[in-house]
């Protein structure tokens, strides 16, 4: 993917709002997407994943939304904590045997008490 | 259920020297993958094992990095010999073989060659 050096995209919120990172995926014939979080000093910590044949999908404060006529995932965090604050992926898998990740540009979320 | 362990977890060395990593993946996943993580990038894939056999090492520079599963379980990335740009998290992630493949990803080993 793109490089974005060390100036990730940086998404600031208040505590309690709700938070939406975007992400645009680059190949038509990806099949899964994943959201990934990864807070500093840690390995990414798996979110939420959707397939190709759904467009939205719900888990614990989290939504993630699919449109894939313009090749964009969203991932919605509702009530954002400070415990949120972390860079977040997202990933797609090519449709293959062997479960290929190619992973985004990140995007910082800060979460001001 | 223990997650992907890794060690070291940090380590320094001089450029051309050689840097091995550990990873332990979660029991009973078969599938193993080895990444690269630049400061503020997305991980890489280097290389992906099934079991101990590899299924992809498209993206691993094979001049001076190596990497083997020999008995299907852990694993040893190796770098030789390092150069300044090698300087990154290697991350080891695991999966079981299952519909939905998620990946666990281990803490990471943070490389600084000088």
């Amino acid at each position: 993917g793109e490089s974005v050096g060390l100036h990730l995209p940086t998404l600031s919120v208040q505590e309690g709002d709700n938070s939406i990172i975007n992400c645009a995926y680059s190949n038509s014939a990806s099949d899964y997407f994943i959201w990934y979080k990864q807070e500093s000093g840690k390995g990414p910590q798996f979110i939420i994943d959707i397939r190709s044949n759904m467009d939205k999908r719900q888990g614990q404060r989290v939504t993630v939304l699919l449109n894939k006529t313009v090749k964009h995932l969203s991932l919605q965090i509702a009530a954002t904590q400070p415990g949120d604050s972390a860079v977040y992926f997202c990933a797609e898998r090519m449709n293959s045997g062997y479960s290929t990740l190619t992973f985004g540009k990140g995007t910082m979320l800060l979460v001001s008490p | 259920e223990a997650g992907v362990a890794q060690s070291p977890r940090y380590k320094i060395i001089e450029k051309r020297q050689s840097v091995a990593f550990w990873c332990n993946p979660i029991s009973g996943h078969a599938t193993l993958y080895w990444y690269q993580q630049i400061l503020g990038q997305g991980p890489k894939l280097l290389i992906q094992f099934q079991n101990n056999g590899v299924v992809d090492d498209s993206q691993l520079p094979k001049d001076r990095f190596s990497a083997e599963r020999l008995k299907g379980v852990d694993s040893t990335l190796k770098i030789q010999p390092a150069k300044l740009e090698d300087s990154a998290v290697y991350l080891c992630a695991s999966s079981v073989r299952d519909r939905r493949e998620t990946q666990y990803f281990g803490p990471g080993t943070r490389l600084l060659v000088l």
